[in-house]
């Protein structure tokens, strides 16, 4: 079974500034998906960033990046610039693929972005 | 476009009783996903709906919970009876396929609360 661990409860950054969101798992699997998901006190979640394990190379969607690390099975988000309508608890998520895939989530993060 | 509407969005009831809450996924959505959410806690699968069929139901506690998605559309989920454990969020989600290429759209959740 796979298991995904955000071992960090919360952050807090100040606005403007980079954050660094840190996420491990633990697989067997080669082939797999890790997704960064958003969830706003609203508690709409939101898909934030994905990354397949076949590429090496990070993926990037406007401010936010992540490290993808696959020997050391980590998966770290990083937010530039941080702005107050980051705040929100950030989830850690990994699916591998086949007919039975499903998302299995971390505990979360909850950041704070200060004025 | 509409997102994943859920309803209600909080209820308060006693042990024992009933609950049903309801979810209308994203239309042209063929997949659908309920989540729990214990509070500070990652969301856990519940149950996931290929069109009506129930692909992957071995989370939902059977001897209290069931589901149904008529004419894969909507669907229901019912606690019958509730229990104190049972106060959480549950989220509902539609994709438009299977897999970890279709991103899930989530709901904005129902709070439940067993006094």
């Amino acid at each position: 079974a796979q298991t995904v661990t955000q071992s960090q409860p919360e952050m807090s950054v100040q606005e403007a500034e980079t954050v660094t969101l840190s996420c491990t798992y633990d697989t067997s699997e080669n082939n797999y998906y890790l997704f960064w998901y958003k969830q706003p006190p609203s508690r709409q979640m939101i898909l934030v960033i994905r990354q397949e394990a076949y590429k090496q190379q990070n993926a990037t969607e406007n401010r936010f990046s992540v490290n993808f690390q696959k020997a050391a099975k980590s998966f770290s988000l990083k937010i530039s610039d941080s702005q107050l309508g980051d705040t929100a608890m950030y989830f850690c998520a990994f699916m591998k693929p086949g007919a039975n895939s499903k998302l299995t989530f971390g505990k979360g993060i909850t950041l704070s972005v200060r004025p | 476009e509409a997102g994943v509407v859920q309803s209600p969005r909080y209820k308060i009831i006693e042990k024992k009783q009933p609950v049903a809450f309801w979810c209308n996924p994203i239309s042209g959505h063929n997949t659908l996903y309920w989540y729990l959410q214990n509070l500070g806690q990652g969301p856990e699968l519940l149950i996931r709906y290929e069109n009506e069929e129930a692909v992957d139901d071995s989370q939902l506690p059977k001897d209290r919970f069931s589901a149904e998605r008529l004419k894969g559309v909507d669907s229901t989920l019912k606690i019958q009876p509730a229990e104190l454990g049972d106060s959480a969020v549950y989220l509902c989600a539609s994709s438009p396929g299977l897999g970890w290429s279709y991103e899930q759209y989530f709901g904005p959740g129902t709070r439940l609360t067993v006094t």
